[in-house]
């Protein structure tokens, strides 16, 4: 089956500190992936629609110049949190769309402790 | 009014028994349904999609009514494993943004 892979799969850093989380498709090309963040005991809310080669559409409230997105290549995006804050901690997941069965694909999850 | 709307829960039920969930979604225009599990501090994963006719994988049942915009699963001869929480998820259609439901939490009991 598709996989999909989050690295790293739990990160602690500083306030005001910046963090990378990469989503990779391992053996399958998505020109779509999604950024959902899940605190806890709430549902997954959609962050932010990543499209390869072009900019990120963010959700309302999501502040992009906060949480920068990267599609670079058709199995890689990446989500920078960029000045960390203590509220920034949270759980972040990303999925990819396959191009030919629209299913979306999760990644294990990366959570996010700021300290 | 909430997009995916769900019982949270929490459901507590006895081993073998069987299980029911509702979920209601808002938007008229949603083309794709799904049922999806969470374990505690994992990611979601693909339960069933939900089909108009209805679709059985299973001890899994997965009923969708458009006209009253609502989606249902049942489990039957629930397991231990089956303790999770439950997410409706509901979409447009190809690649439209998935949104889901807050979940309800399942307990299997012995």
């Amino acid at each position: 089956g598709a996989v999909v892979s989050q690295h790293p799969s739990w990160v602690i850093c500083k306030s005001g500190t910046s963090v990378k989380i990469e989503c990779r498709s391992l053996d399958f090309q998505a020109t779509t992936m999604f950024w959902y963040r899940q605190f806890p005991k709430q549902s997954l809310m959609l962050m932010a629609t990543s499209n390869e080669g072009s900019k990120a559409t963010y959700e309302q409230g999501v502040e992009k110049d906060k949480f920068l997105i990267n599609h670079a290549s058709l199995t890689l995006s990446t989500l920078t949190v960029t000045s960390a804050h203590p509220e920034d901690s949270s759980f972040y997941i990303c999925s990819a769309l396959h191009t030919t069965s629209y299913e979306q694909y999760f990644g294990p999850g990366t959570r996010l402790t700021v300290t | 009014r909430k997009e995916v709307e769900q019982d949270p829960g929490p459901f507590n039920v006895p081993e073998g028994a069987t299980v029911a969930f509702n979920c209601t979604y808002s938007n008229s225009a949603s083309q794709s349904f799904f049922w999806y599990r969470q374990d505690c501090r994992k990611e979601p994963k693909l339960l069933m999609s939900v089909y108009s006719s209805g679709n059985e994988d299973g001890r899994f049942t997965a009923q969708l009514n458009r006209a009253s915009q609502y989606i249902s699963l049942l489990i039957r001869d629930s397991k231990l494993s089956d303790s999770a929480t439950y997410l409706c998820v509901v979409g447009g259609f190809g690649n439209e943004k998935l949104t889901f439901g807050t979940g309800t939490r399942l307990t299997i009991i012995p």
